[in-house]
């Protein structure tokens, strides 16, 4: 079990490219989250979905994008990054709903220039 | 709306110390569920304890405790005996029945020095 990944790692790009994040969960999961994470703000809630082929706005949802085709990943774009995006951005999964430990993946770090 | 406030930002302490990481939430909600997570300096973030509104008995494991408080809307985190490895920032978390999402504290970071 490879549990959550997320593809890529490291990204740099400029202001005004796009991008798709990656992520995957092998553990047939229902649930599935993106965040992003910056000093000393904790990690905010992006989008998620709560099933394949659903998705919701978090707390932070302005200038991106998720789809869920497929129940094991959830992709995150950006169609014209900002400085404002750069971050660390987090993909989790969890089972069930709201009383679920959430698996989280390793992270990709994201600098916008 | 729910909120959960961490406001030790950074503490050190030395190896050996028992230290407490404070966590104090708010909802209106009466059936919710509290979280922490580790994120160590790899960078991924650990699922460390789950506790639900129902149950407000403490929890011990090994080193690590927690005691949930509803009087005063608290979950804590002590660590006893602390050790390099603790070193690390520590979420605090909340979810409310049904809300399908969790609201992150802002982190302490935790640092053990020898």
């Amino acid at each position: 079990n490879a549990g959550v990944t997320q593809t890529p790692k490291f990204r740099v790009l400029k202001t005004g490219q796009s991008m798709t994040l990656l992520c995957a969960q092998d553990m047939n999961h229902e649930y599935m989250y993106w965040y992003r994470q910056d000093p000393g703000m904790g990690l905010r809630l992006i989008h998620y979905s709560v099933g394949e082929g659903t998705t919701a706005k978090g707390e932070v949802p302005d200038g991106y994008n998720v789809s869920r085709l497929k129940k094991q990943n959830f992709l995150l774009g950006l169609e014209s990054a900002a400085p404002s995006q750069t971050s660390v951005y987090f993909c989790a999964s969890t089972s069930g709903g709201s009383s679920y430990e959430q698996y989280f993946g390793p992270g990709t770090r994201l600098t916008v220039t | 709306a729910q909120k959960v406030t961490q406001a030790q930002t950074e503490i050190s302490v030395v190896e050996k110390e028992d230290v407490t990481l404070d966590c104090v939430y708010e909802t209106r909600d009466t059936t919710y569920y509290l979280f922490w997570y580790k994120q160590p300096p790899s960078g991924e973030l650990v699922f460390l304890i789950r506790r639900n509104s129902f149950d407000e008995q403490n929890e011990i494991s090994g080193r690590y405790s927690w005691n949930f408080q509803k009087s005063t809307s608290s979950f804590n985190f002590t660590i006893t005996a602390s050790q390099v490895v603790d070193s690390a920032v520590y979420f605090c978390a909340l979810s409310v029945w049904g809300a399908q999402k969790l609201v992150f504290g802002q982190g302490t970071r935790l640092t053990i020095n020898p």
